[in-house]
């Protein structure tokens, strides 16, 4: 069975200040990992994706991940944060052999303050 | 711009209703899904279809109702809601089931039920 744990449920953030939402997962098999991000009143977008190679993956808005395997973490970083980064956040998991199902953790709030 | 289309936007039903949701895609993709989202809550996974078969039911009450027309139309029958029901229903689509593969969602439909 997979699952993931997304450890901070908010995360409060000044302008310009850089970011880090924490992601640890588990599974007994090989894994791809994804981050979405959901807009108020919108879907959920891709931010990035690991699916296997370099480790540190960059994504779109400027948004990067390590995946480390030894510590199962997939956490997502920024530099430097706008106000339009305020969104929810989703660490998400899959295997090949998952017929496609997709295991989400709970979601960060990100809220950056001016 | 999303490339996956679901419609309508929002929907209030009573109980006693019959409705549809719809979602249209045309990327070419080989797999649809049925996501249902309450509020502040990560995306729960309802249906997958895969080549327009059924291949994925997360034991969902029979009042909701899934239906793959063709490769790029994907369906939700609505039938004898509940009030706790009422959520944001996103559909998504990716190439295929493999896992490596990305999902696209729509911005999905708002469900009032009353």
């Amino acid at each position: 069975a997979q699952s993931v744990t997304q450890l901070d449920s908010q995360v409060p953030v000044f302008e310009e200040a850089p970011v880090e939402l924490r992601c640890n997962y588990s599974s007994s098999v090989s894994v791809y990992l994804f981050w979405y991000v959901q807009y108020p009143n919108q879907g959920l977008q891709l931010l990035l994706k690991y699916l296997s190679g370099s480790t540190l993956v960059k994504g779109i808005n400027g948004f990067e991940a390590e995946f480390n395997k030894s510590q199962t973490s997939f956490h997502l970083r920024k530099p430097s944060v706008h106000i339009s980064d305020t969104a929810e956040y989703f660490c998400a998991v899959t295997g090949y052999n998952q017929g496609g199902k997709l295991i989400f953790g709970q979601g960060t709030e990100l809220s950056v303050k001016p | 711009d999303t490339e996956v289309t679901q419609t309508p936007k929002h929907l209030v039903m009573g109980m006693t209703n019959k409705k549809s949701l719809k979602c249209e895609q045309h990327m070419g993709h080989r797999a649809m899904y049925w996501y249902k989202q309450k509020a502040k809550k990560p995306p729960e996974l309802m249906f997958v279809y895969s080549y327009e078969k059924l291949s994925i039911n997360e034991s969902v009450p029979s009042r909701f109702s899934p239906e793959c027309p063709n490769s790029s139309l994907l369906n939700l029958h609505l039938h004898a809601l509940q009030p706790e029901d009422s959520a944001l229903y996103l559909c998504a689509s990716s190439q295929a089931t493999d896992g490596n593969s990305p999902l696209h969602f729509g911005n999905g439909t708002r469900l009032t039920v009353t």
